[in-house]
């Protein structure tokens, strides 16, 4: 399984964007990339994901580098509600490996 | 749809008591899984199933049996419950197996084992 590095925290201000990266250097060429959040209390919830291009929906933009080594997650202008725990997961089957993420303070 | 539905949301338990904690899907889903998470920590799989009939070990299965007799249905068993199973429970599903699938988590179950 990839291993992944992640921040333990990030902070941003309301509205502005917000970029998490997160390293996967031993990611496999057959991996999704796949991102996950977690607001308090509550269960992972479904970010984005992708394999080589980058990708766009409604939450968010993955930017995965050429070499598949790290990707980006960018929230375009964040609000209070995405204050979450942010957990990139590389996946090459159903075991989603969850590490510890990436903690994310949005600042009014 | 009311997605994935997970019951109880709390229980405690006394050491060596056993319980089922049940989770159920509406969305026709093949795949469902088990997580646990401990506190300030990431999830981690416990079982899985591909489909009704089919189920697997995840990375920490011991002290938990599961079976799936419906697509819908997806209970975990705790058969003789001890301190270290007290950590919140999250069920999973997906549209079919495969790493390029979204997969919708449920609210969660906190287990205390006394």
């Amino acid at each position: 399984d990839a291993k992944t590095t992640q921040p333990n925290s990030m902070e941003s201000n309301e509205e502005e964007p917000v970029h998490l990266p997160c390293n996967h250097s031993t990611i496999s060429g057959t991996d999704y990339i796949h991102w996950y959040r977690q607001l308090p209390s509550q269960g992972p919830e479904y970010v984005i994901h992708g394999l080589t291009s980058n990708v766009n929906n409604r939450m968010a933009s993955l930017a995965i580098a050429e070499d598949r080594k790290s990707s980006t997650l960018i929230l375009h202008r964040a609000t209070l509600r995405d204050a979450a725990v942010y957990y990139c997961i590389p996946l090459n089957n159903n075991d989603m490996r969850f590490g510890a993420g990436t903690r994310l303070t949005v600042k009014p | 749809n009311a997605g994935v539905t997970q019951t109880p949301k709390f229980q405690v338990l006394k050491t060596g008591q056993s319980m089922t904690l049940q989770c159920a899907q509406d969305m026709n889903h093949e795949y469902m899984s088990w997580y646990r998470q401990d506190p300030g920590m990431g999830l981690r799989l416990i079982h899985y199933s591909v489909g009704a009939g089919i189920t697997d070990q995840g990375e920490v299965p011991n002290g938990y049996n599961v079976s799936r007799s419906t697509t819908e249905d997806f209970p975990l068993r705790l058969l003789s419950a001890a301190p270290s199973q007290t950590s919140v429970y999250f069920c999973a599903s997906s549209y079919i197996a495969g790493s390029y699938n979204e997969q919708f988590f449920g609210p969660g179950t906190r287990l205390t084992v006394l």
